[in-house]
């Protein structure tokens, strides 16, 4: 079935560059998606990216696309304290609706 | 901001009770979704809803589980006779009908606990 994975913790200093990565194996994924949460909070949907596309930037979010290697990013740039929260990724294929969740990047960020 | 608004925020209940969970969706959405999260797993799909009816469901969603549209506004989840492995965060989410990327906005959840 479906799989999506991320690694569970990353850690960086307050203006650095942040990059949270995810493999997926559904390869007829429509689309990628990027939700954060931070704690006591529900799903905040960040940014998402279609499949036909490599790349998408929305401000200091940029999404990169590898679908052949079934690999999606998030890179934060400028990363701030209130960046610090659990960050999701998610796809969606096929003729459905339902959202496949990651594991989950817990993003720690150091003043 | 329009937003999903979930109720309670946290509900304890004992094995074998009933507990309808409720969710606001956003007013001009039509497609409501339920995920859950059990403490330390994955965000779980648990059943989509569309013009009154269940659109898609997983294995989850047995008949222990039940959806609703009672009004206009409401969304409710119901589990008919709790367990012990029912305890987990509900999420409700919402979204636009069509095409494209049907992004869906979730409500704060709410925390069953079943004891």
């Amino acid at each position: 079935g479906e799989d999506v994975e991320q690694s569970l913790f990353l850690s960086v200093r307050e203006g650095d560059s942040s990059v949270i990565n995810c493999t997926y194996t559904d390869s007829s994924s429509t689309y990628l998606y990027w939700y954060k949460q931070e704690p006591g909070a529900g799903l905040q949907l960040l940014t998402y990216i279609f499949s036909n596309m490599d790349m998408k930037q929305d401000q200091r979010l940029t999404v990169l696309l590898n679908k052949k290697d079934k690999h999606l990013s998030l890179r934060i740039a400028d990363t701030q304290t209130g960046d610090s929260a659990i960050y999701f990724c998610a796809e969606i294929g096929g003729a459905t609706n339902k959202l496949i969740f990651g594991t989950g990047t817990l993003l720690a960020v150091q003043p | 901001e329009p937003e999903v608004t979930q109720t309670p925020s946290h509900q304890v209940t004992q094995m074998g009770q009933e507990v309808i969970l409720r969710c606001v969706p956003i007013s001009n959405h039509l497609y409501f979704y339920w995920y859950r999260q059990i403490l330390g797993q994955k965000v779980e799909f648990l059943v989509s809803f569309y013009n009154n009816e269940i659109s898609e469901k997983s294995e989850i969603f047995d008949d222990q589980f039940s959806v609703e549209r009672p009004d206009g506004s409401n969304f409710t989840l119901k589990i008919r006779s709790t367990k012990l492995e029912d305890s987990a965060m509900y999420f409700c989410a919402s979204s636009d009908y069509g095409q494209g990327p049907h992004e869906q906005y979730f409500g704060p959840g709410t925390r069953l606990t079943v004891t």
